[in-house]
């Protein structure tokens, strides 16, 4: 199994709402990430996660709060998010976050959420 | 000054042209570097990793500069799907992986 697996695809919430993204991966990977990209942007890093544990916060608003579970999942949970918050988010994940291993282990992107708000 | 820089294009060229991407980064110690591509509302996906030594892959060629740490995309004889953004991606030892901007590809009948 060579994916990220993320759910759902697309997502309407309103700004008081509560939902949350999810991410799966079974390739053993020891990192995992959660992107933001706005159209025409690159991605845009907001958490990292490191044999589970949060390791990176680029300074992200409370409203998202991650979680990962166990190695394979990784959740975002989202609350009082607002409408420029709408974007694709991605979720990655890594053989590792400090990039040892063979040059060619990049990371493996889910096909990302579609979040709009209202 | 940002880690990873590329020009954003749009670069638009003919079937069949060659065209190269360059992408600069400010870290001397980074060590993985890899060229992604991405198409209209979809995920980047991973299109080679970019070797010491230079490596092809097909219509691809992927070199890395050290001393003037840019790395390069080399797309030969170009099709109609290669259109598409082109990122960049670094990562050094012990620190996340940094995106370039990407470079817009189309390539025009």
């Amino acid at each position: 199994d060579t994916e990220v697996t993320q759910t759902p695809k697309h997502l309407v919430m309103g700004m008081t709402n509560k939902k949350s993204l999810k991410c799966e991966q079974h390739m053993g990977h020891r990192a995992m990430y959660w992107y933001k990209q706005k159209a025409k942007k690159p991605p845009e890093l907001m958490f990292v996660y490191s044999y589970e544990k949060l390791s990176i916060n680029e300074s992200v608003p409370s409203r998202f709060s991650p979680e990962c579970p166990n190695s394979s999942l990784l959740n975002l949970h989202l609350h009082a998010l607002q409408p420029e918050d709408s974007a694709l988010y991605l979720c990655a994940s890594s053989h590792d976050v400090v990039g040892q291993g063979p040059p060619d282990y990049g990371y493996t992107f889910g096909s990302g959420t579609r979040l709009t708000v209202v | 000054r940002k880690e990873v820089e590329q020009d954003p294009g749009p670069f638009n060229v003919p079937e069949g042209a060659t065209v190269a991407f360059n992408c600069t980064y400010s870290n001397s110690a980074s060590q993985s570097f890899f060229w992604y591509r991405q198409d209209c509302r979809k995920e980047p996906k991973l299109l080679m990793s970019v070797y010491s030594s230079g490596n092809e892959d097909g219509r691809f060629t992927a070199q890395l500069n050290r001393a003037s740490q840019y790395i390069s995309l080399l797309i030969r004889d170009s099709k109609l799907s290669d259109s598409a953004t082109y990122l960049c991606v670094v990562n050094a030892l012990g620190s996340q992986f940094y995106f370039g901007t990407g470079t817009s590809l189309t390539v025009i009948p």
